[in-house]
This record gives C-alpha cells, structure tokens and sequence, in this order.
C-alpha cells in the first residue's frame, strides 16, 4: 500500500528554519515526484512546490522560492522540505503528496503542523 | 497563475441528495483538474482526476465532469459520510493551485 509518513510537529522562532521529512513506502520512490502543499488554519490548499526524485529537479511557487530547499534521500526513501527565514504567516500544516499521471496527488502525507512563534 | 473559483463556498443537503459542486477557472485547463475530499483533521484525498476519472476505491456515486475552464463535482446519492470540504485543483501549469474549498453539511 502505497503511504507516506512525515515527521512530527515543529515550533520555530521568526528567522529561524524548519526541515520536515516525508518517507515513502509501498512505491518506488525514485521513479516519483514529491509534491508539498500547507494549508493555514480554515484555509485552501496552497502549493508549494515539487521535486523530482530521480533527476533532482524542482519546481516551486514564485513566493517561497528564495527561501525553499526541496531533497531527498533515496537510501531511505525520504523526501525533504526545508523552508528558512520564517515568519508567522509560516505557520501551517504542510503535507507532502505524490505526483501521478495527469498530474493527480495520491497518496498524501499525514500532515505536519509548523507553528512559528516568538 | 490560473484563478480556481468554486461554488458554492458551502452547501448543506439531505441524505439522498444528489449534490453538484462547480469549479471555474480563469484560463483553459484542458482536462487537468482533479478534486479531492477532505475531512475536519485529515489529509485531502483524491476523488476524482483527469476531470472525469474515478480514483480506485472511490466509491460510484462520485463523478466529475466538464474541460477547458468549467467543471462539475457531483455526489448522486449523499451520505452522511460525505460530510467534508471538497476542493478542486488545476494540474495543468505551475503553481498547481487549489479552489477555495465548498464545504458540506447533511441538513
């Protein structure tokens, strides 16, 4: 069964950064793309951005691109995100997801909430 | 970026309903659009993509419908399961960017 599995909640400072992890299982992660979408509280989803695993390539949102660092490691099957000089408005869940055929995102991550406070 | 509008923003409905959620979006999109469900404290979870198609395991009473920049989300029979936000989501060109969500309630 296809399933990724991110690490837990994160409290960061304003100016500081986060790293959140994402492990695949049940699918061959070197064939896929890693996407990763937040979602503030009672709010839409928002994209972040994607990385191909196999090529390294990445793609992500002209607001977070200054301060974003998508990785992997394929010897764990893990997928990472790392977003620096946060703010408040960082706060979110973020969720990683795979990118299929037509671009559909299946499965999805459980979420991790990042709370940014001073 | 392409603009995802949806409507309504919620929608309450009894068991048995059929219910239809529509999605806009500002540019052509093909049949890159997909919608997926989501439950108070949960991940998101694909319903349906390439506009039209069923992700396996979903149940039938889903389907969807419409290209180039209308499309429809329909639930033929409600259930109180349904109860959930739904949104719809472009996957043609990047950002890949979302609807606001039409959240539904059994009444």
């Amino acid at each position: 069964q296809m399933q990724l599995e991110q690490s837990g909640p994160e409290v960061r400072k304003p100016g500081t950064s986060v790293k959140v992890s994402c492990r695949a299982f049940g699918f061959n992660f070197t064939r896929s793309s890693i996407q990763w979408v937040r979602q503030h509280a009672g709010q839409r989803l928002e994209w972040i951005g994607w990385i191909v695993v196999g090529s390294g390539n990445t793609n992500s949102a002209q607001k977070f691109r200054e301060r974003l660092i998508l990785s992997t490691d394929m010897s764990t099957s893990t997928a990472y995100m790392e977003l620096n000089s946060l703010a408040s408005d960082d706060t979110a869940i973020y969720y990683c997801t795979s990118r299929g055929p037509l671009g559909r995102l299946d499965p999805w991550g459980q979420g991790t909430l990042v709370t940014v406070s001073s | 970026d392409i603009q995802m509008t949806q409507s309504p923003s919620s929608l309450s409905a009894f068991v048995g309903d059929r219910v239809t959620i529509t999605c806009r979006t500002s540019q052509t999109i093909s049949g890159y659009l997909n919608w997926y469900q989501q439950k108070p404290g949960k991940a998101p979870n694909l319903l349906i993509y390439g506009a039209s198609d069923l992700q396996s395991g979903v149940p039938s009473r889903f389907s969807g419908s419409g290209s180039g920049t209308a499309f429809t989300l329909t639930i033929s029979s409600l259930r109180p399961e349904d109860v959930a936000t739904y949104y719809c989501q472009q996957s043609y060109s990047s950002p890949y960017t979302f609807g606001q969500g039409t959240k539904l309630e059994i009444k």
